[in-house]
């Protein structure tokens, strides 16, 4: 079992739209938990840390539910330029230690 | 600003050739990672390390080497190329919690 699993999509969206990726972690001391950003050919990048209080940066929402093992990103009113692959990472062995999912992929059309 | 520099970009080997992949970031950070991207997936820790003098394996380490003598530098050595390694390579620094990475190192092992 991969120690963090996502849906691959792709997911294909019409401008506006609410998307949803999820994103489940299999290992219990994981200590942090976040979503990055990369596009094609690109490295990646940020978008969001992810909090058990939930955490918004604009269009953007991320939770966590650590009874579930489960994280989740909602963006609100999709724009043609969220096009890209979103990454779930989570660390552990003292935050040191930082794996990713296999991303999924979002395409967003006019 | 420079980041996280990675040489070379672009890289073609034979099999059972050797090199190494250089990684230098100029942030101060204690953390650094080195990753692989096969096309279409995600992110594989190959090595990681807390500090100078101390490395640790990762998820896929077989095949590879590091070492850290410095707080800046994370070398990743190939010491018997085979076209499994044929990858893009991402190094990574980290304070806490965001990383920040390299532009890549693609790697092709004919």
């Amino acid at each position: 079992r991969k120690e963090v699993e996502q849906d691959p999509g792709p997911f294909n969206v019409p401008e506006g739209a609410t998307v949803a990726f999820n994103c489940t972690y299999s290992n219990s001391a994981s200590q942090s938990f976040f979503w990055y950003r990369q596009d094609c050919r690109k490295e990646p990048k940020l978008l969001m840390s992810v909090y058990s209080s939930g955490n918004e940066d604009g269009r953007f929402t991320a939770q966590l539910n650590r009874a579930s093992q489960y994280i989740s990103l909602l963006i609100r009113d999709s724009k043609l330029s969220d096009s890209a692959t979103y990454l779930c990472v989570v660390t552990h062995t003292g935050g040191f230690k930082t794996i990713f999912g296999a991303g999924t992929r979002l395409f967003v059309k006019a | 600003n420079a980041g996280v520099t990675q040489t070379p970009k672009f890289r073609i080997l034979k099999i059972g050739q050797s090199m190494t992949l250089q990684c230098t970031q100029d942030m101060n950070h204690n953390y650094m990672y080195w990753y692989r991207q096969d096309p279409g997936m995600g992110l594989k820790l190959i090595y990681y390390s807390v500090g100078a003098g101390i490395t640790d394996k990762g998820e896929v380490p077989n095949g590879y080497n590091v070492s850290r003598s410095t707080t800046e530098d994370f070398p990743l050595r190939l010491e018997l190329a085979a076209p499994s390694q044929t990858s893009v390579y991402f190094c990574a620094s980290s304070w806490t919690g965001e990383l920040f990475f390299g532009e890549g190192s693609r790697l092709t092992v004919l």
